[in-house]
């Protein structure tokens, strides 16, 4: 069965440093994989795709699907950038997709 | 209209009750979703249509019933749900386009069973 990761409950990191939160995943077919965010008292929203290989609000991720991985990096965190971050893989292009557990981003002054 | 459009945005019910949530969406998406989202949990797939038709339950208890009457609207019939039902209940909508299937979510309805 498919099933997504993410090791971090809580990420802390100052203003300026560099971020990565952690996505690996398990699924034998093709996946895709995407990164949504949810703000406080925001729906929760697209941020990224891998089909995709572009750079939204400073952060990027790239599959490696040699370690079945889908880091998201942004070089310098920005306090706005606090939120709820879920990775997530749909199956072979269907519409079953699945969340992983998610990674509360805080970022400090 | 870019958006999905939840009502109710809060539900309270009691367990002998029937009621429903609706979902709106008027951005041409084929595909509709229902997510269960608990406290501090990811949200879980429940039930997706696909032109109007059911293609995925995902051994949802019969106690939640969806409907499609449209490509435009989704529900969420509620019948003698247990206290372990209250949680945040997600609308989703996907165009059917290979490559650019993204999920687009409403705001939600948070349901509390007592």
């Amino acid at each position: 069965a498919q099933r997504v990761t993410q090791p971090e409950k809580l990420l802390s990191v100052f203003k300026g440093a560099p971020v990565e939160l952690k996505c690996n995943y398990s699924y034998s077919g093709s996946p895709e994989l995407f990164w949504y965010v949810q703000y406080s008292r925001q729906r929760l929203q697209l941020l990224l795709r891998h089909i995709s290989r572009e750079s939204i609000k400073g952060f990027t991720a790239d599959l490696n699907k040699g370690e079945t991985s889908f880091h998201l990096k942004k070089p310098f965190a920005q306090e706005e950038d606090s939120a709820m971050y879920y990775c997530a893989l749909r199956r072979d292009y269907g519409q079953n997709f699945v969340f992983g557990p998610g990674t509360r981003l805080s970022v400090l002054p | 209209d870019t958006e999905v459009t939840q009502t109710p945005k809060h539900l309270v019910m009691g367990m002998t009750n029937k009621k429903s949530l609706k979902c709106e969406q008027h951005m041409g998406h084929r595909a509709m979703y229902w997510y269960k989202q608990k406290a501090k949990k990811p949200p879980e797939l429940m039930f997706v249509y696909s032109y109007e038709k059911l293609s995925i339950n995902e051994s949802v208890p019969s106690r939640f019933s969806p409907e499609c009457p449209n490509s435009s609207l989704l529900n969420l019939h509620l019948h003698a749900l247990q206290p372990e039902d209250s949680a945040l209940y997600l609308c989703a909508s996907s165009q059917e386009v290979t490559g650019a299937n993204v999920l687009t979510f409403g705001a939600g309805s948070r349901l509390t069973v007592l």
